[in-house]
Parts: structure tokens; sequence; C-alpha cells
């Protein structure tokens, strides 16, 4: 089946970019989506790409997509302290039917 | 505009008991997945709802199983609970199932004693 990873830890300083990072197996992969979950709550969404893309920028956030390596990257410009978090990225696609495959998530600590 | 909601927020039970969880959708959404989550894991599906019927299932014993209304709300029903079923339950909801992007409710804490 579907494999997702993600490196478990990263720690920056304020005002320094992020770099989170993801790999997967299954080339497939539709839409890859990217979400964000705060101690003890919901998964918020941050942003998504879509597969016949390289790259996304929202903001602060880029998304970049290298479909040959299948390796997928979130970029957080100017990191602050309430970016704190525990960062998942998640893949659909026709293989998986209506059902988002996740990784297991980095989490990101940013020191002041 | 509200976005997913879950009650309860927490719940404590014992092992061998039965447990139901609700979520209400987003608005204008008529898909309901439901999805478990281990502490220190990322999620993992557990089934998805569309037109009152279970569409698609993942890895799960029959001990789970679901329900959707009429107003595309939907429960998580749990028999028999173990220890290893303590976890956040998170609902997604979207539109038309498939593709649409999945946005989520801020989940269940489950702790079986």
């Amino acid at each position: 089946g579907e494999d997702v990873e993600q490196s478990l830890f990263l720690s920056v300083r304020e005002g320094d970019s992020s770099v989170i990072n993801c790999t997967y197996t299954d080339s497939s992969s539709t839409y890859l989506y990217w979400y964000k979950q705060e101690p003890g709550a919901g998964l918020q969404l941050l942003t998504y790409i879509f597969s016949n893309m390289d790259m996304k920028q929202d903001q602060r956030l880029t998304v970049l997509l290298n479909k040959k390596d299948k390796h997928l990257s979130l970029r957080i410009a100017d990191t602050q302290t309430g970016d704190s978090a525990i960062y998942f990225c998640a893949l659909w696609g026709d293989n998986q039917g209506g059902k988002l495959i996740f990784g297991q998530g980095t989490e990101l600590s940013v020191k002041p | 505009d509200a976005g997913v909601t879950q009650s309860p927020t927490h719940l404590i039970k014992t092992r061998g008991q039965q447990v139901t969880l609700r979520c209400s959708p987003k608005s204008g959404h008529d898909t309901v997945s439901w999805y478990q989550q281990a502490l220190g894991q990322g999620p993992q599906f557990i089934f998805q709802y569309y037109e009152e019927e279970e569409r698609q299932r993942g890895n799960f014993p029959d001990r789970f199983s679901g329900h959707q209304f009429p107003n595309y709300s939907s429960e998580l029903n749990v028999n028999a609970l173990l220890l290893g079923d303590s976890a956040l339950y998170l609902c997604a909801s979207s539109f038309r199932a498939g593709a649409d992007t999945q946005y989520f409710g801020p989940g269940t804490r489950l702790t079986v004693l």
C-alpha cells in the first residue's frame, strides 16, 4: 500500500525559514495536502497542490513537488512561535478512493 | 458558516463498553469520513459515508460501525472497547466523495480504561 514518510522533528529560530519534507511511494497521488495540528486540536488545512504542478505559493507558505523523486516539501517563510505545531502531509489519489493517506507528522518547534 | 463539529469533546469508557461519537459536516458538504489518530501517529482512515451508505472502509474490524443521516450528519460506533481504541477520533467532511478537499473537526478524545 501507500507509504508516506516524514522526519519527526524540526527546530528553527524565530524569523528563519522552515522546510518540512515528505516522501511517498504511490506515484498515482493526485492531490497532496499539508495540514497543521496544534496540541489537543483537530487538523487545519494549510494548503494543497495538484499533481500537475511543481510549485504553489500562498503568502508565507511555498509547496514544492518533485514527482520524479516523489518528494513534497512545505516551506514556511519568517517562521513565528505561533507556527509551532505538528505538520502532516496527506495524499489522495484514484487508487485510494475517498481516503487520505497521512504521514506520521513533523513536530516543528520555533525558538524565540 | 459553521465548520465541522464533533461531540463529545472527551469521553472516558471502560473495556467492553460501547461508544457513539457524532459529527456534523461543514455547511454544503454531503460526505463524512472518520479517522483514528493514536498518540504520536498520523490519522488512519476508518470509513467514509456518502448518500447514507458506507462507500469505503479502511483496515478496521467490524466493531467499528457508522451511520449517516439524511441531514448528512454521521455517527461512529465502537463496540466491545479495547484499551487500544484509546485515540483521537477525527471527522472530516467534503463534497461528493472522492477528490474534494476534506475539512476536519476538532476531534473526540476517547480514553478506554
